[in-house]
């Protein structure tokens, strides 16, 4: 069974950088064709794609916000990490963490995680 | 970049009614690799249908998707009142690799 998890501060102010963890279970980012995405959507808002990272340490990001992400791996941990530097309270949201399945879909997701942007 | 634009935005209907939703790219999406999600308040997204056809794993049999290249549609054939939610679609292979729609709230009428 495959299960993520995602964990962060709840609460960052403006122009701090914010680092969010995916950890996951019940599959290995070593294995050919395996990918984890974060995703994040704002209060009542849509869905938005924001970084994935492969198994051969591929990396893609939302070409709008790719000068301000980094997403990295630790195989031995079972873990993802995304970090968004310069926040700003439009990027309040709530930040996910999925599975990449075999024909691109997104399966299964994290909880999420509530990031509020404040001073 | 490849978009994503759902219609309509709202759609009002009763339990038992059909539901059809729409879901066009700006340019084709490669090998059909379209999903379908659905999403209720305080939830993560449920994954429906993935590679534009295809149930995923427990969803029952009234949710259906079709289409390709540009054009997808996802249709429930007879909503239930769980079937009152927000539907997503979602894109990946094409350039910037993966994007969603901006959504169809399916109403209670």
């Amino acid at each position: 069974q495959i299960t993520l998890k995602e964990s962060g501060p709840t609460l960052v102010k403006p122009t701090q950088t914010l680092t969010l963890t995916c950890t996951f279970s019940g599959f290995s980012l070593t294995s050919s064709g395996v990918g984890v995405a974060w995703i994040r959507q704002p209060p009542g808002k849509a869905l938005e794609w924001l970084a994935l990272i492969y198994w051969d340490d591929d990396k893609r990001y939302s070409p709008s916000l790719k000068s301000r992400l980094t997403i990295t791996k630790d195989t031995s941990k079972n873990q993802v990490v995304l970090t968004m530097t310069n926040m700003d309270p439009v990027d309040t949201a709530t930040y996910y963490c999925a599975h990449r399945g075999w024909f691109g879909e997104l399966l299964p997701w994290g909880q999420g995680t509530l990031v509020i942007v404040s001073s | 970049e490849i978009v994503l634009t759902q219609s309509p935005g709202t759609l009002s209907l009763s339990p038992g009614e059909r539901a059809t939703l729409s879901c066009r790219a700006s340019q084709s999406v490669s090998n059909s690799y379209l999903a379908w999600y659905q999403q209720t308040p305080g939830q993560a997204p449920r994954l429906l249908i993935y590679a534009a056809s295809s149930r995923a794993t427990g969803i029952p049999d009234r949710f259906s998707g079709s289409g390709s290249g540009t054009d997808f549609t996802l249709t429930i054939s007879r909503l239930e009142p769980e079937d009152f939610a927000v539907y997503y679609c979602q894109q990946y292979g094409s350039s910037p690799r993966l994007t969603f729609g901006g959504g169809t709230k399916v109403e209670i009428k």
